[in-house]
């Protein structure tokens, strides 16, 4: 059972473009919302992350933004880079008592054109 | 520098053999993971560590093997019961504690492959 679906699978946007990767969880329970940003061949690293008690979290160019109600959360990445160019995952973390692990979405490949 | 060391980067298990893949930390986390990754099934949770001489299953943990006698390090072996054992693994850690939403740092990976 998938409890974080990622989407799209692959993506390619223009140089300049926004980037919108959409995940959606059913568990109730999750309060924390990181993504991570993966290079070939590299271990993931954190790009931004948000809780539930916010609905836009912006960091640069780089924006999560929340939709409680509806249980789901996007990444949106303006003005495109190729050196954007990577695998993204979302992830979420809960519940806030005693302790979890992150469950991870499947992961977008997204490739920026120059 | 403080991060988390894999090792070998890539390495090579003939059928039937144990293998065992390294992680250490110098983060002083004590929270620690092991997770695979498979093209196009994200990160599965293999194992995990909250404190040393402790661990739990994750999702996927037949097959493989962990230990925590060190606080900075979280070995993982694959064993000759993992049937398909050819994917990229990746160790991480985090911190515990108080803010309670640590970032999770990961390794370089180890890319296993059978022959």
């Amino acid at each position: 059972q998938q409890q974080v679906k990622q989407s799209p699978q692959s993506l390619i946007v223009q140089k300049g473009g926004i980037s919108i990767i959409n995940c959606a969880y059913e568990n109730t329970a999750f309060d924390y919302f990181p993504w991570y940003q993966q290079f070939p061949g590299k271990g993931p690293a954190l790009l931004i992350a948000i809780r539930p008690d916010v609905s836009e979290k912006k960091e640069g160019r780089f924006t999560i933004s929340f939709n409680k109600s509806a249980k789901q959360f996007s990444l949106h990445i303006m003005d495109s880079q190729p050196g954007d160019s990577a695998t993204y995952f979302c992830a979420a973390q809960g519940p806030n008592s005693g302790y979890s692990t992150l469950t991870f979405g499947k992961g977008t490949m997204l490739l920026v054109s120059p | 520098d403080g991060g988390i060391t894999q090792s070998p980067k890539y390495l090579f298990r003939k059928e039937g053999q144990n293998v065992t893949l390294s992680c250490e930390q110098n983060l002083n986390h004590d929270a620690m993971y092991w997770y695979r990754q498979d093209p196009g099934q994200g990160l599965r949770l293999i194992y995990y560590s909250q404190i040393v001489n402790d661990f739990q299953k994750g999702d996927i943990a037949e097959g493989y093997s962990v230990s925590r006698e060190k606080k900075e390090s979280f070995p993982l072996t694959v064993t000759s019961a993992q049937k398909n054992p050819t994917a990229f693994y990746l160790c991480a850690s985090s911190g515990q504690g108080a803010p309670r939403f640590t970032e999770a740092f990961f390794g370089q990976g180890t890319r296993l492959t059978v022959v």
